[in-house]
């Protein structure tokens, strides 16, 4: 049962430091999507990759966030500097192709900044 | 953009009753409309999605309406068990399926009581 790997499960860290978080996508998954989750916000879209490439991260704000594919087989989303109201669940999906593919979703980093 | 909202935000039943679940989306290009079950602490699962050449699908206990007319769509599940208990999610895509852009409702607590 292939299912999406993320990686740390749980971060605490002091605000100003650098996050990052990374994710496996399924095997042969093109499309890897980042959402973060509050109780406020719901699941928000920050970004997303095809092919590695970048479609859309107008969720992102950039001026400390950024995310990458440096391979296939890894994403990467860094926080740098961290701030208190980065708090949340950050989760990683993926998706094989555009048309008709169910977006799987990992099980999330849990993030907490002090 | 996209626009989803989300009905009710809390839903306490009874064993064995039935729920419903509804959402109303903004962009009348919308043509996939996916649900995803959360429960405490895990990754949010799809449970059913319906294209917008579908007006209705289901699948045992859960089933899925959707009126392209009005830009509303609703999750109903029969016979609910405890296991139902859980925060179900409604998004809506431009693209027929998932490897795209969702934009994801508010979500809806439902529990299910003894």
């Amino acid at each position: 049962d292939a299912r999406v790997t993320q990686t740390p499960r749980h971060k605490v860290t002091e605000m100003g430091q650098e996050v990052t978080m990374r994710c496996q996508p399924i095997l042969g998954h093109n499309t890897v999507f980042w959402y973060r989750q509050t109780m406020m916000q719901g699941l928000e879209l920050l970004a997303y990759f095809r092919n590695r490439a970048p479609l859309d991260d107008s969720g992102m704000p950039k001026d400390r966030f950024s995310a990458e594919m440096p391979d296939a087989t890894l994403a990467t989303l860094k926080i740098q500097p961290s701030e208190p109201r980065d708090s949340a669940v950050y989760f990683c999906a993926s998706a094989r192709g555009a048309e008709g593919e169910t977006q799987y979703f990992g099980p999330g980093t849990r993030l907490l900044v002090l | 953009g996209e626009n989803v909202e989300q009905h009710p935000s809390t839903l306490s039943v009874q064993e064995g009753d039935s729920a419903v679940i509804k959402c109303t989306y903004s962009d009348s290009a919308s043509n996939y409309f996916p649900w995803y079950k959360q429960e405490l602490g895990k990754r949010p699962q799809l449970i059913i999605d319906i294209r917008s050449n579908v007006g209705e699908k289901k699948d045992q206990r859960i089933a899925v309406t959707l009126n392209k007319t009005a830009k509303h769509f609703s999750l109903h599940i029969t016979e609910t068990q405890p296991e139902d208990s859980a925060v179900y999610f409604c998004a809506a895509s431009p693209f027929t399926g998932g490897g795209n852009k969702l934009t994801f409702g508010t979500g809806t607590q439902l529990k299910v009581e003894l």
